[in-house]
């Protein structure tokens, strides 16, 4: 299993230009989600998912869009890049397995992403 | 609203000794609480979880202790190594999983 992929690694934007982080998992999970990392902020939930077809929004929302056509793939959509969307992304997924004492969220490796 | 505070932005130990990081929640009402480490440039991981009924889990030399009443989760690292340094977050088991600004423990 390659576990929770994400692309691309690095991707530098100009402002007002729009694009797509990839995230797809492997592991048959139904929850996924995306945070950002930024300086002094730790992670900060942007939208999250518990299944295909439902998505529901996070700490931080705004600017960022979000789709669930399949189980295995959530992108995060930028739609108009601003400076301050610079940060490291993070993609995660987890299973919703009731009968489990809790549900791991597995991470995947980050984008860095920078707005000009 | 539910929270969870590490009031301790960072914490400095010296290798061999006792690490204790802390959270505090203002509401306990989860069946189990989950620490997770995250070193620079990787994504967290999880490190160790504990059942709401017990106030005690170990896994090697992390333990972490839970106290309900007080609202309180600790985790301890014995003995501290130089790997162990990192970003530690105690996040709330909800759906939306938020994992604050964490502790940055540097041994």
């Amino acid at each position: 299993n390659a576990g929770v992929t994400q692309t691309p690694k690095f991707q530098v934007l100009k402002t007002g230009q729009s694009m797509t982080l990839q995230c797809a998992q492997d592991m048959n999970h139904e929850y996924m989600s995306w945070y950002r990392q930024d300086p002094g902020m730790g992670l900060r939930l942007i939208h999250y998912s518990v299944g295909a077809g439902i998505t529901d929004q996070g700490e931080v929302p705004n600017g960022y869009n979000v789709s669930r056509s399949t189980t295995e793939d959530f992108p995060l959509r930028l739609l108009s890049a601003a400076p301050s969307q610079t940060s490291v992304y993070f993609c995660a997924s987890s299973s919703l397995d009731r009968g489990q004492r809790y549900n791991e969220q597995f991470f995947g490796p980050g984008t860095r992403l920078t707005v000009l | 609203d539910q929270q969870v505070k590490q009031n301790s932005p960072s914490l400095s130990v010296q290798e061999g000794r006792i690490s204790i990081l802390n959270c505090d929640y203002t509401n306990s009402m989860f069946d189990y609480f989950l620490w997770y480490k995250k070193y620079p440039a990787e994504g967290p991981t999880f490190l160790i979880s504990i059942s709401s009924i017990k106030d005690k889990n170990e896994d090697g030399r992390f333990t972490v202790f839970l106290n309900k009443s007080a609202k309180h989760l600790s985790l301890h690292i014995v003995p501290s190594q130089p790997g162990d340094s990192a970003v530690y977050f105690c996040p709330l088991p909800n759906n939306d999983m938020r994992f604050g600004a964490g502790t940055r423990l540097t041994v």
